[in-house]
């Protein structure tokens, strides 16, 4: 699993409140990455980071930041959160494996918002 | 713009038989991944497919690139019911060996194994 965790797994939140979402990373691992999953969209990229304090946008970052003031943490904030928001945020690190860097994925966080 | 189209978007198949999954995509890349999703899993790594021509195979599942035609394939023999799931195709924004890790999936094929 790349030693990836996500926190938290599930939230219920309502609109128009501030969330934030926190991925944590015990390899070391340089990339990291934020997306959403929804139905009929696959997965589309919020934001990436290729080092501390060095973020990018994706995407569909509009609505989203992030942050990462550390290697293992990357937080993604919500700052008032949307209905259209509602969605499962996967985070993701890339690593050298088979020839090429490939991106493996945290268990996933599942944001409702009412 | 970068585009990756996957089709089927829904496959139902009995056990045995053969079929193929199909992602195109519209602007060059150098690199082509496949992943599977177990239902409300998270995403696990199938291949990586880095050159044309490239064929990977892991047991039943085999997946194959052409560049010029911008179409991978995943193929599936002799089908079984635990490959039930939904397989994504994602490709890298880069080309020409400047990767950027920077992945755009596919929706998503829907994988139905009936026994």
């Amino acid at each position: 699993d790349a030693g990836i965790t996500q926190s938290p797994r599930h939230k219920v939140t309502e609109t128009g409140t501030p969330v934030t979402l926190r991925c944590h990373q015990t390899e070391n691992h340089r990339y990291m990455y934020w997306y959403r999953q929804d139905p009929g969209h696959g997965l589309r990229l919020i934001h990436y980071s290729y080092g501390v304090k060095d973020t990018d946008k994706g995407e569909v970052s509009d609505g989203y930041s992030v942050s990462r003031s550390k290697t293992e943490d990357f937080l993604l904030t919500l700052e008032s959160a949307t209905s259209s928001q509602t969605s499962v945020y996967f985070c993701a690190i890339s690593q050298w494996m088979r020839g090429a860097y490939e991106q493996y994925f945290g268990p996933g966080t599942r944001l409702t918002v009412t | 713009e970068l585009k990756v189209e996957q089709n089927p978007l829904f496959l139902s198949m009995q056990e045995g038989k053969n079929y193929t999954i199909y992602c195109n995509y519209s602007t060059t890349s150098d690199r082509l991944y496949w992943y599977r999703q177990d239902p409300g899993k998270s995403l696990e790594s199938l291949f990586v497919l880095l050159s044309n021509g490239a064929v990977k195979q892991e047991g039943r599942l085999m997946a194959s690139l052409d560049t010029k035609a911008r179409l991978s394939t995943l193929h599936i023999t002799a089908a079984v019911h635990d490959l039930s799931a939904t397989y994504f195709c994602a490709v890298d924004k880069g080309n020409y060996g400047g990767a950027t890790n920077k992945l755009i999936f596919g929706t998503g094929t829907l994988l139905a194994v009936q026994p």
